[in-house]
C-alpha cells in the first residue's frame, strides 16, 4: 500500500472555528489533492498541489485554503468551519512516469469531518 | 468543462449474472482509471487503461477503453457477493494535472 496517511480520522466541530487536516506521504510523489465525497456527488476536487509550493484550486474551492511547504504535507484548512463542509475527505498522491504520463492516484484512508 | 459520466447510478443483480458498467467521458483524454470503494473505506485502484483498445482483466472484471467514442466500460462476469462496492471512473484532464471522477456506480450483488 502507498504511504498516506491523514489526521485527523475522524472529527467533530463546532461552526465558525477554524480546522485543519493534515495529509501525509511517504513516495515522494509530486502532486497531491484534496477531495471531498458527498453522497450523489462522487468525489470532488478542493485543491492540488503539483509542488512544494505550488497549489491551484479544483471545482469546490471555496472556503478552503492549502499549504504544502515540503513534498510530504498536504495541508487542508477550513478558516471558518461550516455545516454544509460536513462531509468525507480524501488526500490521494500520484507522479508522472518517464513519459510525463499521468499514473493512477492512490488515496488515503479518509477523515470524516462534522461540523455542528 | 470535462465531465464524467456513469451508467447506471445503482445496480442490484443476482449471483452469476454479468453486467456491464459504462463509463461516458466529454472530452479527449490519454488514460483512464478505475476504482473500487468499499463502504467506509478508501478507494483502491483497479485499472490504468493507457490508450485506445487497451483492455485489462482481473478475475471477474474486465476494463476496457474506447477513446474515439470516449466510453469506457467495466464488464462483472459471473458476479459474487464479493463484488459488492461503489466503482467509479475517472479521466485525466489532458495538460493539467487534475483527475475527474463520475459519479460512481453502486453495486450490490444478492446472494
Amino acid at each position: 500500500d502507498a504511504g498516506i496517511t491523514q489526521s485527523p480520522r475522524h472529527k467533530v466541530t463546532e461552526t465558525g472555528t477554524p480546522v485543519t487536516l493534515r495529509c501525509h506521504q511517504t513516495e515522494n510523489h509530486r502532486y497531491m489533492y484534496w477531495y471531498r465525497q458527498d453522497p450523489g456527488h462522487g468525489l470532488r476536487l478542493i485543491h492540488y498541489s503539483y509542488g512544494v509550493k505550488d497549489t491551484d484550486k479544483g471545482e469546490v474551492s471555496d472556503g478552503y485554503s492549502v499549504s504544502r511547504s515540503k513534498t510530504e504535507d498536504f495541508l487542508l484548512t477550513l478558516e471558518s468551519a461550516t455545516s454544509s463542509q460536513t462531509s468525507v475527505y480524501f488526500c490521494a498522491i500520484s507522479e508522472v512516469d518517464s513519459g510525463s504520463s499521468y499514473n493512477e492516484q492512490f488515496f488515503g484512508p479518509g477523515t470524516r469531518l462534522t461540523v455542528l | 468543462e470535462l465531465k464524467v459520466e456513469q451508467n447506471p447510478l445503482f445496480l442490484s443483480m443476482q449471483e452469476g449474472k454479468n453486467y456491464t458498467i459504462y463509463c461516458n467521458y466529454s472530452t479527449t483524454s490519454d488514460r483512464l482509471y478505475w476504482y473500487r470503494q468499499d463502504p467506509g473505506k478508501s478507494l483502491e485502484s483497479l485499472f490504468v487503461l493507457l490508450s485506445n483498445g487497451a483492455v485489462k482483466q482481473e478475475g471477474r472484471l474486465m476494463a476496457s477503453l474506447d477513446t474515439k467514442a470516449r466510453l469506457s466500460t467495466l464488464h462483472i462476469t459471473a458476479a459474487v457477493h464479493d463484488l459488492s462496492a461503489t466503482y467509479f471512473c475517472a479521466v485525466d484532464s489532458s495538460g493539467t494535472y487534475k483527475y475527474i471522477f463520475g459519479t460512481g456506480t453502486r453495486l450490490k450483488v444478492l446472494a
